[in-house]
């Protein structure tokens, strides 16, 4: 089945450490993108790419890095600058067309801070 | 840049009676409306979608209709039953831009 795999489901984070999110598609989309989900809040963009070796940042992209060495993977870095890390990431990819295409989204990791 | 408000943040109907939840938008330019149903633990799932040439669309008992002058869009659930309940979003963009979601309906069908 094609589809958005993103781990690990869970992850913890050390004060002053940086993790990696994974997010890999076999739905051969060219764009891909990093979303933030806080409690009581919309969906916010990180980054998000629409070619292999090309990203651009979203609207809260301090403190993340990202990379797209591959068509299938976008992995996201959330570095020690990010102060706030604990919450719920989502990847999505689509279509890259003129206009608009729908976004399909992987299950999320939740990250926390020990 | 877009703004979208989503109201209510939380609605609650009987099962079987319908469900509105409406949102505005600030970008005129914005020609792109999707509507996301995300369940617990998972990642949003697109239930609906509505592109600015068309006033209205419907799919079985979920449609979305679209106000460009009042720069608005509802999503309206009918018959509701039990697994309609999540939390619901809005989102809005143009071309193949950036989306702008609203902050979530928490929907609850009261059996």
């Amino acid at each position: 089945d094609g589809g958005i795999t993103q781990s690990p489901k869970y992850l913890f984070r050390k004060e002053g450490q940086n993790v990696t999110l994974s997010c890999e598609q076999n739905l051969n989309h060219d764009a891909m993108y990093w979303y933030r989900q806080d409690p009581g809040q919309g969906l916010r963009l990180i980054y998000y790419s629409q070619i292999v070796n090309d990203f651009q940042k979203g609207d809260i992209a301090e403190g993340y890095s990202v990379s797209r060495e591959k068509k299938e993977s976008f992995p996201l870095t959330v570095t020690s600058a990010q102060k706030n890390p604990t919450a719920f990431y989502l990847c999505a990819s689509s279509i890259r067309d003129r206009d608009n295409q729908p976004q399909h989204f992987g299950d999320g990791t939740r990250l926390s801070i020990l | 840049g877009e703004n979208v408000e989503q109201h209510p943040s939380t609605l609650s109907v009987q099962e079987g009676d319908s469900a509105v939840i409406k949102c505005t938008y600030s970008d005129s330019a914005s020609n792109y409306f999707p509507w996301y149903k995300q369940e617990l633990g998972k990642g949003p799932q697109l239930i609906i979608d509505i592109r600015s040439n068309v006033g209205e669309k419907k799919d079985q008992r979920i449609a979305v209709t679209l106000n460009k002058t009042a720069k608005h869009f509802s999503l309206h659930i009918t018959e509701t039953q039990p697994e309609d309940s999540a939390v619901y979003f809005c989102a809005a963009g143009f071309g193949n831009e950036k989306l702008t979601f609203g902050t979530g309906t928490r929907l609850t069908i009261i059996p």
